[in-house]
């Protein structure tokens, strides 16, 4: 089963305009991981929390993890077009143990220009 | 610097028939990683190895699959016989370490008809 849950499934938004998304997951962690993945492409690493810290910066990315409440979010500011993707949350620990990650299905994110 | 590469990028044959997958990780990377994408079941984990070593292969959805790595720089994923409902994206990733971030290639496209 999957271990990280995104939500929303789907978001619009206008160039400009911050995206906000999700991640919930079930049991302890080592770090979470936020990863993008364009059509037809692979997935690229964006940015990786450890479950000690509750929040982290990257350009226009924020993340911050609540541990006790087993939730993520990620804020991507001042969207672009090029923004436009599909991003996933993945957890290393827990029921995955500590080298792998288990990803949710993913917020599909499109950026209007 | 190279990615991982894996080929082919896409794969479109008949039931029955033998198929597979190659991948070449990052040089340097101790861990590497298959993955099958679907709409469905999203991204799961099939297989990983560390040092050429397979580790958990618990992912692994029937004998039919196999994965081998018989060096530090190649790894192959062989479907045989293949099914329709293997039909899937299937991505190969690598890492430094095992809870680490990883990277991936950007998939193959496997069709069964």
């Amino acid at each position: 089963s999957q271990q990280g849950e995104e939500d929303p499934q789907a978001l619009s938004i206008q160039e400009g305009e911050n995206a906000t998304m999700n991640c919930s997951y079930k049991t302890s962690i080592n770090n979470l991981q936020w990863y993008r993945q364009n059509s037809g492409r692979g997935l690229v690493h964006l940015i990786l929390i450890r479950s000690n810290e509750r929040e982290k910066h990257s350009g226009r990315l924020r993340v911050t993890l609540d541990t006790s409440k087993k939730s993520s979010s990620l804020l991507i500011t001042a969207s672009r077009a090029a923004d436009t993707a599909s991003y996933f949350c993945a957890t290393n620990g827990g029921q995955g143990g500590s080298e792998k990650l288990v990803f949710g299905k993913g917020t599909k994110l499109t950026v209007n220009p | 610097d190279a990615g991982v590469i894996q080929s082919p990028r896409h794969e479109v044959t008949e039931m029955g028939q033998e198929v597979t997958l190659r991948c070449k990780p990052i040089s340097g990377h101790d861990y590497l990683f298959w993955y099958r994408q679907t709409m469905m079941r999203g991204l799961e984990l099939l297989i990983y190895f560390n040092n050429n070593v397979p580790i958990d292969d618990s992912g692994m959805p029937e004998d039919r699959f196999s994965a081998k790595m018989p060096n530090a720089s190649f790894s192959t994923l062989k479907i045989q016989p293949s099914e329709p409902r293997d039909s899937a994206v299937y991505f190969c990733a690598s890492s430094s370490l095992g809870n680490q971030p990883q990277h991936f290639g950007d998939g193959t496209r496997l069709s069964i008809l």
